[in-house]
């Protein structure tokens, strides 16, 4: 099984600046996918980043960027010129790849508000 | 087309009542997702539909849920007998197909409250 740890229930931010969320996560799985969801009041949860575990490269999103550490299990994700408009919670989540559709495990959350 | 769909946004029920949430997937996504957000409990998987495939049912937390997806597209989740603890948002999720490759794509949710 899976576990996925999000080790900052809250963060804040200023407009403009640059935030950083931590994930962890532990599996013995060595092809799978890792994503980072937003999820605004509005309860929708929106896809921001994925990332393949087999690419060593990081992915990027426009302002959104990954720091991906396959050895260390790391997955933080990066948001820079924060805006208001990324208040929201924010969550990891990390889903096997076979050949089976497979439910995605997510972690607790943070809740990011950016301030103005 | 149109994202995915669910419905009702709100349900409030009493406890003991049977309830019925519904979510339409995206159209043509051939698998379908139902996912449980309580403020205890955090994000957890229920069950998986794939085609005509057996749905996975694994995450079911009793015998009170079951689900059903009609002509492999819409779902309907139903609890049996509400209890409390059966308070969250259930989440749907749809994606275009089979192989873990692809993006879940989610609804609304539906809140449900039970009194």
């Amino acid at each position: 099984a899976q576990t996925v740890t999000q080790s900052q229930p809250e963060m804040s931010v200023q407009e403009a600046e640059t935030v950083t969320l931590s994930c962890t996560y532990d599996t013995s799985e060595s092809n799978y996918y890792l994503f980072w969801y937003k999820q605004p009041p509005s309860r929708q949860m929106i896809l921001v980043i994925r990332q393949e575990a087999y690419k060593q490269q990081n992915a990027t999103e426009n302002r959104f960027s990954v720091n991906f550490q396959k050895a260390a299990k790391s997955f933080s994700l990066k948001i820079s010129d924060s805006q208001l408009g990324d208040t929201a919670m924010y969550f990891c989540a990390f889903m096997k790849r076979d050949n089976a559709g497979n439910m995605l495990t997510f972690g607790g959350g943070t809740r990011l508000m950016v301030k103005p | 087309g149109a994202g995915v769909s669910q419905s009702p946004s709100n349900k409030v029920t009493e406890k003991g009542k049977d309830v019925e949430l519904r979510c339409d997937p995206i159209s043509g996504h051939t698998a379908l997702y139902w996912y449980r957000q309580s403020l205890g409990q955090g994000l957890e998987f229920l069950i998986y539909f794939q085609g005509n495939s057996a749905p996975d049912k694994s995450g079911l937390p009793s015998d009170r849920f079951s689900a059903e997806r009609t002509g492999g597209s819409v779902s309907t989740l139903t609890i049996q007998r509400t209890q409390q603890e059966d308070s969250a948002v259930y989440l749907c999720a749809s994606i275009a197909g089979a192989g873990g490759s692809d993006t879940q794509y989610f609804g609304p949710g539906t809140r449900l409250t039970v009194l």
